[in-house]
């Protein structure tokens, strides 16, 4: 399925790179997020982007940073990370709406912080 | 603080029996509730949504007790290709909607045995 697709697939970054994460959605859906998922813990809501504007933000520290520069395209900024930080990091879409939207995720990006 | 318990598994079952997993949650506000499958480093996909009144779709049942605060999932006749991790998902917003995000549960491993 290419309905939501993330790049790159795996990172390995230093503390002290500078990063970007990117997810495209297919679907014409006009909301996206971002979630992390570390081994051991669910699934964790970062960011939340309606129309383009951010509605959420799940108390993320600023090493991450999200960028919406359209409905289609979303993207995660790192820099200075930390180790805890690895993680599998997951967009997904929806077309918000007042019955239930599903969520569509991409693949994840698999991150490493050394 | 919003959590969605789940007992972690493995759930080990042979193949054509039936299983049965809960899921609590917290917030008696949460609205919208979910099952999601999250195959073996895949993203998750959602399997079924739960209804009030309880659904069924095909080898699958759902069910929600809201006094009780817990979510079921009934797989019948289970096959080998029902090994998988089993996300139980719950919404704040009434009727759904995606742009609240989501909250989940760490999951249910389950393994279907030959």
């Amino acid at each position: 399925e290419t309905g939501v697709t993330q790049t790159p697939r795996h990172l390995v970054m230093g503390m002290t790179n500078k990063k970007s994460l990117k997810c495209e959605q297919h679907l014409g859906h006009n909301a996206m997020y971002w979630y992390k998922q570390s081994a051991k813990k669910p699934l964790e809501l970062m960011f939340v982007y309606s129309l383009e504007e951010r509605v959420e933000n799940n108390s993320v520290p600023s090493r991450f940073s999200p960028e919406c520069p359209n409905s289609s395209h979303l993207f995660l900024h790192l820099h200075t990370l930390q180790p805890e930080d690895s993680a599998l990091y997951l967009c997904a879409s929806s077309q918000e709406r007042l019955g239930w939207s599903e969520q569509f995720f991409g693949p994840g990006t698999r991150l490493t912080v050394l | 603080r919003k959590e969605v318990e789940q007992d972690p598994g493995p759930f080990n079952v042979p193949e054509g029996a039936t299983v049965a997993f809960n899921c609590t949650y917290s917030n008696s506000a949460s609205q919208s509730f979910f099952w999601y499958r999250q195959d073996c480093r895949k993203e998750p996909k959602l399997l079924m949504s739960v209804y009030s009144s309880g659904n069924e779709d095909g080898r699958f049942t759902a069910q929600l007790n809201r006094a009780s605060q817990y979510i079921s999932l009934l797989i019948r006749d289970s096959k080998l290709s029902d090994s998988a991790t089993y996300l139980c998902v719950v919404n704040e917003r009434a009727g759904g909607g995606g742009a609240d995000g989501l909250t989940f549960g760490k999951g249910t491993h389950l393994i279907i045995q030959p």
